[in-house]
């Protein structure tokens, strides 16, 4: 059982070139999260999928566009990278758990560091 | 921003004694939940307060709530250098899917 699988794990980019981060869960989990990670500012959602066919923006969305591509599939894009987008990336997913009177709970991956130069 | 604040920020103790961290947020909650990460790791979730629980167990930890004070608290009893970790407060807000994360507490168990 994976999980939630990102790709890539590492990245460098300069400044201005594109790219975009995969992410896949297997667990058919509905729910769907981006967030980045910089030291001293904890985890800062991006952008979020209640479900598939929607997407919501987070604390952070400037710079970032989302895909839902599907029910397992959501990719984030960096249309033209910058300095400050060097972090590293998680992506999550959750569902409704009924142990915990139908709370979300999240499930992450293990992360995509990106540099940009 | 909308960002929940944790403190200490970090804490470092000796194994066997019990660590506390607290966590402030900022929005109406549906519930809180604490999240674990090692060194390098995604997170993992540990344990989750309803809002209108005031308390909740589980093993070795020990989650408050006070929604009036808008704070949430952690304890780990008997500390073990294995609960080396950051950890992190997450804000379930209501009526939505989105959860908000605080900025952590590094927490450095010494054997």
């Amino acid at each position: 059982n994976a999980g939630v699988t990102q790709t890539p794990k590492f990245q460098v980019l300069k400044t201005g070139q594109s790219m975009t981060l995969q992410c896949a869960q297997d667990m058919n989990h509905n729910s769907m999260y981006w967030y980045r990670q910089d030291p001293g500012m904890g985890l800062r959602l991006i952008y979020y999928s209640a479900s598939e066919g929607t997407t919501d923006k987070g604390e952070v969305p400037n710079g970032y566009n989302v895909s839902r591509l599907n029910k397992r599939e959501f990719s984030l894009r960096l249309e033209s990278a910058a300095p400050s987008q060097t972090s590293v990336y998680f992506c999550a997913s959750s569902e409704k758990r009924a142990d915990i009177s139908g709370a979300n709970v999240l499930t992450f991956g293990a992360g995509s560091r990106l540099t940009v130069l | 921003s909308q960002q929940g604040e944790e403190d200490p920020q970090a804490l470092s103790i000796q194994e066997g004694e019990n660590a506390t961290m607290n966590c402030s947020y900022k929005t109406s909650i549906n519930n809180l939940q604490w999240y674990r990460q090692n060194s390098g790791r995604g997170l993992v979730h540990l344990i989750l307060i309803r809002s209108n629980e005031r308390e909740k167990h589980s093993g070795r930890l020990r989650v408050t709530l006070d929604t009036s004070k808008k704070s949430s608290s952690l304890l780990i009893t008997a500390s073990r250098a294995a609960d080396t970790a950051s950890y992190f407060c997450a804000e379930g807000t209501s009526g939505t899917y989105k959860y908000i994360f605080g900025t952590g507490t590094r927490l450095k168990v010494l054997a």
